[in-house]
């Protein structure tokens, strides 16, 4: 049958402006937490980390917010720049899953000049 | 420090055939994990191998294998291809932290397998 691609939301943005991406997760033993930026035909590329230990984590032009209450994480990108287009997930694991990621479906950011 | 390799970059096969995925890790790194990524599931989590052990594993089918050298490099494989198996398939290394202490992953560009 006919696959049904999954419906990325698209975030557009102005050169120059701050973006925020958001990402909702549901397991509530999920300790560790990973942004990863994908452009096209590329694989994912890491920016930046968190633990559930920690609240916020600051990066080079990127903060990472974590809200443990609501099970929500964010990304913000100061100054988005045009090679910050790309789609963007969050991924999620706890201690006794090792190293299998869960992932967000993804959102698309698109910076216009 | 060279990244994640992945061979080949691209593969075209037909239903039925049977692939062999190879990835390099990271220098030093000895988890190795891979992931299947398509437009209607997004990316999902095949298995991960450390100390040539599988050590998780996904809801794939059996006809979706690995396995790991002592060298670290691993390879997944394939069999009886199905339409449905057309995706891009990434490779992921990383450290092993102590007491189960996730570390960071770090992918290849992947190998984008199209089955006709």
């Amino acid at each position: 049958g006919e696959s049904v691609g999954l419906h990325l939301p698209t975030l557009s943005v102005q050169e120059g402006d701050n973006s925020i991406i958001n990402c909702a997760y549901s397991n509530s033993a999920s300790d560790y937490f990973i942004w990863y930026k994908q452009e096209s035909g590329k694989g994912p590329q890491f920016i930046i980390d968190i633990r559930s230990n920690m609240d916020k984590r600051q990066g080079q032009r990127v903060t990472v917010l974590l809200n443990k209450t609501v099970k929500h994480l964010s990304l913000q990108i100061a100054a988005t720049q045009p090679g910050d287009s790309a789609v963007y997930f969050c991924a999620e694991t706890w201690r006794g899953g090792g190293n299998k990621l869960t992932f967000g479906t993804g959102t698309q950011l698109k910076v216009e000049l | 420090k060279a990244g994640v390799t992945q061979t080949p970059r691209y593969l075209i096969k037909t239903r039925g055939q049977q692939v062999t995925l190879s990835c390099s890790p990271i220098s030093g790194h000895r988890s190795v994990s891979w992931y299947q990524q398509t437009p209607g599931q997004g990316l999902q989590f095949l298995f991960e191998y450390f100390s040539e052990t599988q050590r998780n594993k996904g809801n794939f089918p059996g006809r979706f294998s690995g396995r790991q050298f002592s060298n670290s490099r691993s390879e997944m494989n394939v069999s009886t291809l199905e339409l449905g198996d057309s995706a891009l398939y990434l490779c992921a290394s990383s450290l092993v932290g102590l007491a189960g202490l996730q570390e960071t992953q770090y992918f290849g560009p992947g190998t984008r397998l199209l089955v006709l």
